[in-house]
């Protein structure tokens, strides 16, 4: 089964500038999560759909991130306006059930963010 | 609030070696432990997972944890490395949060298996 997809892989912009990544799942998989990856640290939960709702959104930068997933099956992270401290890996994961406990994730290859 | 701890960045151990890379763990209710691999410019890849049962946990690519509720551990131990096992490895917990069960990720460990 094919993985899942993230474009762009890479993207360098001046702070204050906006930004976008899109994401698409394994096909079927009802759960899809980003995830902000901070050189040197593990992946931090930015927010965890089930289908088109959002299940958590407890580590979201409100201010400045918004992520959507209208239909239930891609998904896009916004960053409006970037800050120099944005810039990381940000990974996208779908997994197949409801975001249980026994859940498996799987990740996508992330888009490298660099803010100047 | 739910955490983990990979105390070690970095573990080196030679090639045919058993290794072990730690990993302790704080949650408020039943842990739900998960280990995962990233290779260089690739996405994490998943390894294994306790959720209940028996405490040695086999995985992927001859990988297993031992879970460890005395100790609140979950350490991945392999016994014999290969240079191709040269990876960061990422322990994860599963809490219940707002009613569902949301990850939290260690820092990473680096592995370096010499030749």
């Amino acid at each position: 089964e094919a993985g899942v997809a993230q474009s762009p892989r890479y993207k360098i912009i001046e702070k204050r500038q906006s930004v976008a990544f899109w994401c698409n799942p394994i096909s079927g998989h009802a759960t899809l999560y980003w995830y902000q990856q901070i050189l040197g640290q593990g992946p931090k939960l930015l927010i965890q759909f089930q289908n088109n709702g959002v299940v958590d959104d407890s580590q979201l930068p409100k201010d400045r991130f918004s992520a959507e997933r209208l239909k239930g099956v891609d998904s896009t992270l916004k960053i409006q306006p970037a800050k120099l401290e944005d810039s990381a890996v940000y990974l996208c994961a779908s997994s197949s059930h409801s975001g249980g406990v026994t859940d498996t994730q799987y990740f996508g290859p992330g888009t490298r963010l660099t803010v100047l | 609030a739910q955490s983990v701890a990979q105390p070690e960045d970095q573990v080196n151990v030679a090639e045919g070696n058993p290794l072990t890379v730690k990993c302790t763990y704080s949650v408020s209710g039943n842990p739900y432990l998960f280990w995962y691999v990233q290779y260089p410019n690739r996405g994490l890849q998943f390894l294994l997972k306790y959720i209940t049962g028996d405490n040695l946990v086999k995985g992927s690519y001859g990988f297993e944890a031992e879970f460890n509720k005395s100790q609140t551990s979950f350490h991945l131990k392999k016994p014999s490395a290969l240079v191709s096992d040269s990876a960061l490895y990422f322990c994860a917990v599963r809490d219940m949060r707002g009613g569902s069960y949301i990850p939290t990720f260690g820092r990473g460990t680096s592995l370096i298996v010499h030749p």
